[in-house]
């Protein structure tokens, strides 16, 4: 089974500031079934990035998406006031089965 | 629009049985997969289950396996997930989410299901 590990646990930033979310997975992987989601609280999660670097439909190109292998990248480039929740990735393999990362928290400094 | 609305949450002893459901619309439902996803309170995501679009083929996590069953009814676009010998650990928003291949991209509001006595 695949684990993927996020880093930091909790990321702490201004808004303006730049963040950058880290994924690792304990086995190289295609980029091709990697994705990102964002999870505000009390809300559903919400497809941010797919393929490893494809915005989803109405995503604003403040984010990005980027790496390959087993370093995958999520960049805010810029916060928003919106931005502030919890970002998952998530590898979806064969057999199927679907692995979520532990998630990173994006709060307010 | 894409909608996913679940139901059948609720309070349920444990080793009980509980039957939730995801009415879908918006989409054509027999031609995507459907996913549920669990969320602990104050916890990450965990995959539960997947069926394919042709009710074909099922897969589940390690962790539900020979207790929970995901089925649907393309006559009523909806997907349902029956949970038997339910435990304290099952505990958790379940939501649906439609399946796009390597990721899912719609999801429900979610439903509570808590395992209590």
């Amino acid at each position: 089974e695949i684990v993927l590990t996020q880093s930091p646990g909790t990321l702490s930033l201004s808004p303006g500031e730049r963040a950058t979310l880290s994924c690792r997975t304990s086995q190289s992987v295609s980029g091709s079934h990697l994705a990102w989601y964002q999870q505000k609280n009390g809300q559903a999660p919400r497809l941010l990035i797919y393929g490893a670097s494809s915005r989803a439909t109405g995503i604003p190109d403040r984010f990005s998406g980027s790496g390959s292998r087993t370093d995958f990248t999520l960049t805010i480039s810029r916060l928003e006031p919106e931005d502030f929740a919890v970002y998952y990735c998530q590898h979806y393999g064969s057999a199927p089965s679907v692995t979520f990362g532990g998630g990173t928290k994006v709060e307010i400094k | 629009q894409v909608q996913l609305v679940e139901s059948g949450g609720g309070v349920v002893q444990p080793g009980r049985s509980l039957r939730l459901s995801c009415a879908a619309s918006g989409f054509s439902f027999s031609t995507y997969g459907m996913h549920w996803v669990r969320q602990a309170p104050g916890k990450g995501l965990e995959w539960v289950a997947v069926m394919w679009y042709d009710g074909n083929n099922t897969y589940y996590a390690d962790s539900v396996k020979g207790r929970f069953t995901i089925s649907r009814d393309s006559s009523k676009n909806t997907v349902y997930l029956l949970m038997n010998s339910l435990r304290g650990e099952d505990t958790a928003i379940y939501y649906c989410a439609r399946d796009r291949s390597f990721f899912v991209d719609f999801w429900g509001q979610g439903a509570l299901v808590t395992v209590s006595s």
